[in-house]
């Protein structure tokens, strides 16, 4: 069975760094993209970069760009979002997803459950 | 950057059909998607490659994409179809979600 599995949720402090992680079964974790979406609280889908697993091949999004760090270890098929410096704007859920097909093209067929994060002054 | 538009809103009674559309500079050149969330769930892909459904999606959904717009149609709409949908391409190697449409089913 195809899962992602992201970490539990997260009560930070601005300031404060962060890594939330998205783990990988099921599939061949190093062959799809995995990208990470933003959705602050009643709001929608805000993509904040892709990874491709096999080369760490990364871009991000120019909203995000500097703001947050993805990456991946490929021996454990876990995915990474991190923020160096939390803000208080950052309080959101998070998802990971994985392309239903090779190449940075396509749909999303497995989304995580969510991590949500809430940065507070 | 290239931007998605959806309306933010559509209604429609129970067992009629409804569209969702999203528009985007020749958005009928690259492919569209479409996922639909439900309150404090993740996105499910319902319409990827403009007009396929995956494996479990009920067939009263279904795709298009021509010209500018693409249009996510729910045909005999039930009340387990409201939710959020939100259309999702890409342009140059970045992924691009529209702002998400509220299908209220009155």
């Amino acid at each position: 069975e195809v899962q992602l599995v992201q970490s539990g949720a997260e009560v930070k402090k601005a300031g404060e760094s962060l890594k939330i992680s998205c783990k990988a079964s099921g599939y061949s974790f190093t062959r799809h993209w995995i990208v990470w979406v933003r959705q602050m609280p009643g709001k929608g889908l805000e993509e904040m970069g892709i990874i491709y697993p096999d080369d760490s091949d990364t871009r991000y999004s120019p909203s995000f760009r500097g703001q947050v760090t993805i990456s991946v270890d490929k021996a454990i098929s876990t995915a990474y979002l991190h923020w160096r410096t939390l803000k208080t704007s950052d309080t959101a859920k998070y998802f990971c997803a994985k392309t239903m097909v090779s190449g940075p093209v396509g749909a999303f067929d497995m989304w995580g459950q969510g991590t949500v994060v809430t940065v507070s002054s | 950057s290239y931007e998605l538009t959806q309306p933010p809103s559509v209604s429609v009674s129970p067992g009629q059909t409804a569209s969702i559309t999203c528009s985007g500079d020749n958005l009928g050149d690259k492919y569209v998607c479409w996922y639909q969330q439900k309150p404090g769930q993740s996105p499910v892909l319902i319409i990827y490659e403009d007009i396929k459904r995956p494996s479990g999606i009920p067939e009263r959904f279904s795709g298009a994409n021509s010209g500018n717009t693409a249009t996510l149609t729910v045909g005999g709409t039930q009340a387990m179809d409201e939710a959020d949908y939100y259309c999702q391409a890409w342009d140059t190697n970045t992924v691009v979600f529209g702002g998400g449409t509220k299908l209220t089913v009155l």
